[in-house]
């Protein structure tokens, strides 16, 4: 069973504020790392896929970095939203299989 | 465009009872993926659909059964019940066989309480 942790579980940070959150995988048989971002009552949504090693990813104030010798996954979001409230998980797919191999969710409050 | 939908969104049942979930997946898209939430945990895969056929398995027992249709819905049964089913079912449809690098498109899920 391959293990995905995320960190911290839960965040509450004041509007305006930068964050980050922590993805943690294993680095072998690796062939792809995504994040999710999944509101309250709504289905979860592709944030990004990286595949290489020092990958950066941006949308927006929303942007991720990739390790993938040693394991980890950075996501940071610049100037907090009300909107950015959210479950932001990430996943780990090898290149042994198909399945995704989920995180826990790192659960995000911005204060207005 | 139509996304991914999932029925019911809630349902209870009692342990012993068997249940059937549904996904119609995402216009364009033959694979189908299953996934269980229990409180607490991250998404974890049941199973994946191709082109009608099981191509892939994660470590649940043989009463987690699924099927996928000719128009690429599925469902996803679950046979004599047990308290520790009770989770959010999870829907996904991607355009590939394999999941890989793509995106899977979610359902909102259907929330199973067993009593």
């Amino acid at each position: 069973i391959l293990n995905v942790e995320q960190s911290p579980q839960s965040l509450h940070v004041q509007e305006g504020d930068s964050t980050n959150f922590t993805c943690s995988f294993p680095s072998s048989n690796f062939y792809a790392l995504h994040w999710y971002r999944w509101e309250t009552a709504k289905s979860p949504e592709a944030l990004f896929v990286m595949t290489l090693n020092g990958d950066e990813k941006k949308k927006g104030r929303i942007s991720a970095t990739l390790n993938t010798k040693e394991g980890y996954s950075y996501l940071y979001i610049k100037g907090s939203q009300p909107e950015d409230s959210a479950t932001y998980l990430c996943a780990f797919t090898s290149n042994t299989g198909n399945q995704f191999y989920f995180g826990t969710g790192t659960s995000l409050t911005v204060i207005p | 465009e139509t996304g991914v939908t999932q029925s019911p969104t809630h349902l209870i049942k009692t342990r012993g009872q068997q249940v059937t979930l549904r996904c119609s997946s995402q216009s364009g898209h033959n694979t189908v993926s299953w996934y269980q939430q229990a409180l607490g945990q991250g998404p974890q895969f049941i199973f994946q659909y191709y082109r009608e056929e099981e191509n892939g398995r994660g470590n649940f027992p043989p009463r987690f059964s699924g099927l996928q249709f000719p128009n690429y819905s599925s469902e996803l049964n679950v046979n004599a019940l047990e308290l520790d089913d009770s989770a959010l079912y999870l829907c996904a449809s991607s355009p590939m066989g394999v999941a890989g690098a793509g995106e899977l498109f979610f359902g909102e899920g259907s929330r199973l309480t067993v009593l």
